[in-house]
């Protein structure tokens, strides 16, 4: 049973570009979650999505955004990248249920030079 | 306000003795989630144990347990006969509601545990 596979592993960009993450739910999940972790601190919430839609928010900017997928996987997309956006970014899936845990993925580290 | 506070950022402990790792939250919402998360210096995030605010019971998994104290808002991790392999980054998380609502985690600063032979 496969759990939650995030593509790519590092990924290294300038300044002003943009970046595409991506992220497959564990099997039989329904909801993914993109945190962004930044050295030394606990992940911060970004957004949730749930039948395609977002349907939570944290406290990012508009240059962050997301998609979801009819087979629930999903992308985290970065605009306009600021050297303060190097972090390592971690997907989380779940059920749409309050009960269950979020399992997360091995994340995506980006570099910001 | 934090609404997670882990106020160890390190520990040490000797290898098959027990730990406690702190943590307190702070919500207003009677219905909420607490977890913990180790993170190995790999990156990922493995999920530990789960005690709901209803629970009745402290919550426990293998030699994971959950010490929950209500009335003081704490949820401590008990790890016992603490190994090599637990040396690690340690998050204690909250969600807030229950159900159909699936919030987000709101996670605490973290506590890195360090286990010797």
């Amino acid at each position: 049973d496969a759990g939650v596979t995030q593509s790519p592993t590092h990924l290294i960009k300038t300044r002003g570009q943009q970046v595409t993450l991506r992220c497959s739910p564990k099997s039989g999940h329904d909801t993914v979650s993109w945190y962004q972790q930044a050295l030394g601190q606990g992940p911060q919430f970004i957004f949730q999505y749930y039948e395609e839609e977002e349907r939570q928010r944290g406290n990012f900017p508009d240059r962050f955004s997301g998609h979801q997928f009819p087979n629930y996987s999903s992308e985290l997309n970065v605009n306009a990248l600021l050297l303060g956006d190097s972090a390592l970014y971690l997907c989380a899936s779940s059920l749409a249920d309050g009960h269950q845990p979020q399992h997360f993925g091995d994340g995506t580290r980006l570099s910001i030079l | 306000a934090q609404k997670i506070t882990q106020t160890q950022p390190g520990m040490f402990v000797q290898e098959k003795e027990a730990v406690t790792l702190d943590c307190t939250y702070d919500t207003s919402d009677p219905s909420y989630g607490l977890f913990w998360y180790k993170q190995p210096s790999s990156g990922e995030m493995i999920f530990l144990i789960y005690q709901g605010s209803y629970d009745q019971q402290n919550a426990t998994e293998g030699r994971y347990s959950l010490n929950f104290q209500k009335a003081r808002k704490s949820a401590n991790l008990v790890i016992s006969a603490s190994q090599l392999g637990d040396s690690a980054m340690y998050f204690c998380a909250m969600r807030e509601g229950y159900g159909g609502s699936q919030g987000n985690l709101i996670f605490g600063k973290g506590t890195k545990l360090s286990v010797k032979p």
